[in-house]
């Protein structure tokens, strides 16, 4: 168990710039979810995917952000035309579905994203 | 729809004394709830979660947590503070059924300074 990875771990870009995150899930865990975090805030909830299928994005998902888990495996969140209201921690976690909500998830180090 | 609030943005204690951190849940059906701890510039780890087993759940790191349902609580102790307990801490709640199964929501967070 390698943990979850995120890549990279900074980005600074500059508004107007499209910008993509990876998330390397634990490799047996077929739930993964996206939140982003802003300063003095937990946690939102984006998207989640159970393996490959995206079965639910937040209102907080523009039509700007898009993610995609192709193979079941890792997950790419891409923001276009990235705005100063995007910059914030963007976390990836994992689970393995389990018989009920108590699955727990395991969280990456998580992408921090600056736009100038 | 579920939230979860966290009474004290900051909480400061001395080097050996009792933690707690407070944290009230609103859900309309039974709660899954968890605490996950969150040092500078790292994902979170999880210390502990209720799932309706034992009202009293142990974690890691020597904290420990009460499920109240009469007040709605579950909130966060330790005996004894130590200097590396100094992080952020999220109480979360978990979503659970239809497409929104595993999702959590967090509060807003309570950081802990422990004070030689």
């Amino acid at each position: 168990d390698t943990g979850v990875s995120q890549d990279p771990r900074h980005k600074i870009t500059k508004r107007g710039q499209n910008v993509t995150f990876r998330c390397d899930p634990i490799s047996e865990h077929n739930r993964l979810y996206w939140y982003r975090q802003t300063l003095g805030q937990g946690p939102e909830f984006l998207t989640y995917f159970q393996n490959e299928a995206q079965l639910e994005k937040s209102r907080l998902l523009s039509d700007r952000f898009s993610a995609e888990r192709p193979k079941g495996s890792f997950s790419t969140l891409e923001i276009q035309r990235t705005e100063q209201g995007d910059s914030a921690m963007y976390l990836c976690a994992s689970s393995l579905e389990g018989t009920t909500s108590t699955d727990t998830q395991y969280f990456g180090p998580g992408t921090r994203l600056t736009v100038l | 729809a579920q939230s979860v609030t966290q009474l004290g943005s900051h909480v400061s204690v001395s080097e050996g004394a009792l933690v707690l951190l407070r944290c009230n849940y609103s859900s309309s059906v039974p709660p899954y709830l968890f605490w996950y701890v969150q040092y500078p510039n790292q994902g979170l780890q999880l210390l502990l979660k209720y799932t309706s087993a034992a009202t009293l759940v142990k974690g890691i790191n020597g904290f420990e947590a009460e499920f109240k349902k009469s007040e709605t609580s579950f909130h966060l102790t330790k005996p004894s503070a130590h200097m590396s307990d100094a992080a952020e801490y999220f109480c979360a709640v978990n979503h659970a059924g239809g497409t929104s199964y595993g999702k959590l929501t967090f509060g807003q967070g309570t950081i802990l300074t422990v004070h030689p």
